[in-house]
């Protein structure tokens, strides 16, 4: 089984500054990695999908990367209504999930 | 408007069973595999099962193999989770998610329901 391992598993950053969280695969998923966002007391939301491509309606501070192994979520200036956990999914094969990466403001 | 219901949670005795729907509507249902992801209190998403768009291929996370079964009944728009010999640790929100294409693999989830919670206690 391919396992999805995030980095960090929290942070901590002050508005306007510029996120970055990593997913890694434990085998290669050429870009069939998705990402998502899950509010405090919500339901998980897509961000991105084919590792880079934004979902409708996603705010452009939002950007995804990577490809094989390694990819990467960023936001470009963190906004207070981004405090939320985030997901990486692989969906190469049956679905799998990272561990989650807890963000919050400074 | 694409939409999930899902229903059928409750507090359940552990070894005891519970079958969770969840109503779809806004989309042609046979077209999308569907899948059921839940997350325990506190703690991250996992991945339970899937199921393909003509329903004649499943898929289940180890934990849950043998114990549970996905279905779909085109003709109602419902996808199932037949659960049985429940655990404490089976304990979570159950969410139902719809793929994005035909097929679980090389789709991701792009719509979610509001979930259904599922207590296994004594």
């Amino acid at each position: 089984d391919i396992q999805m391992t995030q980095s960090p598993s929290s942070l901590s950053a002050s508005i306007g500054d510029r996120v970055t969280i990593t997913c890694r695969a434990s085998q290669g998923i050429s870009n069939y990695l998705a990402w998502y966002q899950q509010k405090p007391g919500k339901v998980p939301q897509l961000l991105i999908y084919a590792a880079s491509t934004l979902q409708s309606g996603v705010p452009s501070r939002f950007s995804g990367s990577g490809s094989g192994t390694d990819f990467t979520l960023t936001i470009s200036s963190l906004q207070p209504e981004d405090v939320a956990t985030y997901y990486c999914q692989k969906y190469n094969t049956a679905p799998g999930f990272g561990g989650g990466t807890k963000v919050e403001i400074k | 408007d694409v939409q999930l219901l899902e229903s059928g949670g409750g507090l359940v005795q552990p070894g005891g069973s519970l079958r969770l729907s969840c109503a779809a509507s806004g989309f042609t249902f046979s077209n999308f595999a569907m899948n059921w992801v839940r997350q325990a209190p506190g703690k991250g998403l996992e991945w339970v099962s899937s199921i393909i768009g003509s329903g004649g291929n499943t898929n289940y996370a180890d934990s849950v193999k043998g114990r549970f079964t996905i279905s779909r009944d085109i003709s109602k728009n419902t996808l199932y989770l037949q659960m049985n010999s429940l655990r404490a640790e089976d304990t979570a929100v159950y969410y139902c998610a719809k793929s994005s294409g035909q097929y679980y693999f090389y789709s991701y989830m792009d719509v979610w329901g509001k979930g259904t919670t599922v207590s296994v206690s004594s």
